[in-house]
Parts: structure tokens; C-alpha cells; sequence
């Protein structure tokens, strides 16, 4: 089992629609998590992190973390067809403080018009 | 800052090469991670330095990788000899300041022919 594991995809979703990304985890002892959006051709880039239990906003952005269940999501409202891209969802390698991360295998999104 | 800079951004070569990939982190950042990318595997961390030294090298795949920090603006990903198994994107990140998240660069992709 991969440390990290997310909704294989690929999620297509119509514009202005809510696209929901979500990811599992088995190292208990990851704290932190990362969202990172990767576009074709280009390298991931962080649009939100984690760290305590229930919700986080930034924007058309929500991330949500249930330490219990395990279990990071990451909700886009609104969506956009800018926002078609690769999700990299990620957890801080046995809760190490210092960025080790381990990222699940992404979850491709297409946003139509 | 003009952010993690890496060379080449695209390296075509013939099995048995040596390759040899160059990474500039953003200064102050005191940790240097590389990754490789692929479809098949996703993104994995090869090897990470904290302060120019090597902490954890167990996601090198082979020997015949090897990576160096020889000071705190400049890190090496060698290959040698390459094969077509390692075409591949490789990234460079670092992690440190006041952010607590990890910067990419914009990769180089390899092709091993």
C-alpha cells in the first residue's frame, strides 16, 4: 500500500461545478498536508497546506483533514478551466518538520466549458 | 529571488552517458530535496541534504546514481552510465525560510535513447 493515495481520475467536472480531490494516508504520524497543482509541462506548485483537523479556505479553495479517518480532501468551488491541472496531494514523511514529503500518484482534473 | 534554477531544462542522451543534472536552491533555504517523475511511479523523492550534507539517499534507485552538495548554492544528479529507464523529469526543491513549504524548479526532462 502507497503511503499516499489519492482518487485516481482522471475527475472531469463542467465549469462552475465543484470538484472534489481527495487522498488517504497510512503514516499516523504525518501532521502536515499539502496540496500541490501541477500544470502540463510545468512543476507542482503549493495552492494549500493543513495541519489541524476540519476546514481550511483560501479563496475557491477548501481543504479538509480528519486525522481519525485518515483522510485529506481538497474541494474547488467555482470551477474553472484554468484550474485543469494535476493534484498532488502530500503528507509530511513521519511527521518530520522539516518538508520531507511523500506525494500520491495525483488526481488529473479537466474543468469543460 | 529568481527561485530553484535548474540545468539543463532538457537533456537528450544515449544509453551509457553519464548525465549530469545542476541545481541552484533559493538562497537561505537549507534543505535540498531531488525528485524524479514519471508516469508509471509519480513523483519520488531520490535523496534529500540538509546544510550541503546527506541525510537520506534510500530512494536512490541504483548505484549508478549518486548526488552531491558541494556547497550551499550548488547540488549535482549524476548518472552514470544512463538507460532508457531513466527518462524521466527530475526536480530539484528546497525548503527553509519563513515558508513552510517545499519550491519546486521547473525540472529537467531526460530522455535516455
Amino acid at each position: 500500500q502507497k503511503e499516499v493515495e489519492q482518487n485516481s481520475g482522471p475527475l472531469s467536472v463542467p465549469e462552475g461545478a465543484i470538484a472534489s480531490l481527495n487522498c488517504t494516508y497510512s503514516d499516523r504520524g504525518s501532521q502536515s498536508f499539502f496540496w500541490y497543482r501541477q500544470y502540463s509541462g510545468k512543476s507542482p506548485e503549493l495552492i494549500m497546506f493543513i495541519y489541524s483537523n476540519g476546514d481550511k479556505e483560501d479563496g475557491r479553495f477548501t481543504a479538509q483533514l480528519n486525522k481519525a479517518s485518515q483522510y485529506v480532501s481538497l474541494l474547488i468551488r467555482d470551477s474553472q478551466p484554468s484550474d485543469s491541472a494535476t493534484y498532488l496531494c502530500a503528507g509530511n514523511a513521519g511527521g518530520t518538520s522539516y518538508g520531507k514529503l511523500t506525494f500520491g500518484q495525483g488526481t488529473i482534473l479537466t474543468v469543460h466549458p | 529571488d529568481a527561485g530553484v534554477i535548474q540545468s539543463p531544462r532538457h537533456e537528450v542522451t544515449e544509453m551509457g552517458q553519464e548525465v549530469t543534472l545542476r541545481c541552484k536552491p533559493i538562497s537561505g533555504h537549507d534543505y535540498l530535496f531531488w525528485y524524479r517523475q514519471t508516469m508509471m511511479r509519480g513523483l519520488e523523492l531520490l535523496i534529500y541534504f540538509n546544510n550541503n550534507v546527506p541525510i537520506d539517499d534510500s530512494g536512490m534507485p541504483e548505484d549508478r546514481f549518486s548526488a552531491k552538495m558541494p556547497n550551499a548554492s550548488f547540488s549535482t544528479l549524476k548518472i552514470q552510465p544512463s538507460e532508457p529507464r531513466d527518462s524521466a523529469v527530475y526536480f530539484c526543491a528546497t525548503y527553509g525560510g519563513f515558508y513552510n513549504e517545499q519550491f519546486f524548479g521547473p525540472g529537467t526532462r531526460l530522455t535516455v535513447l
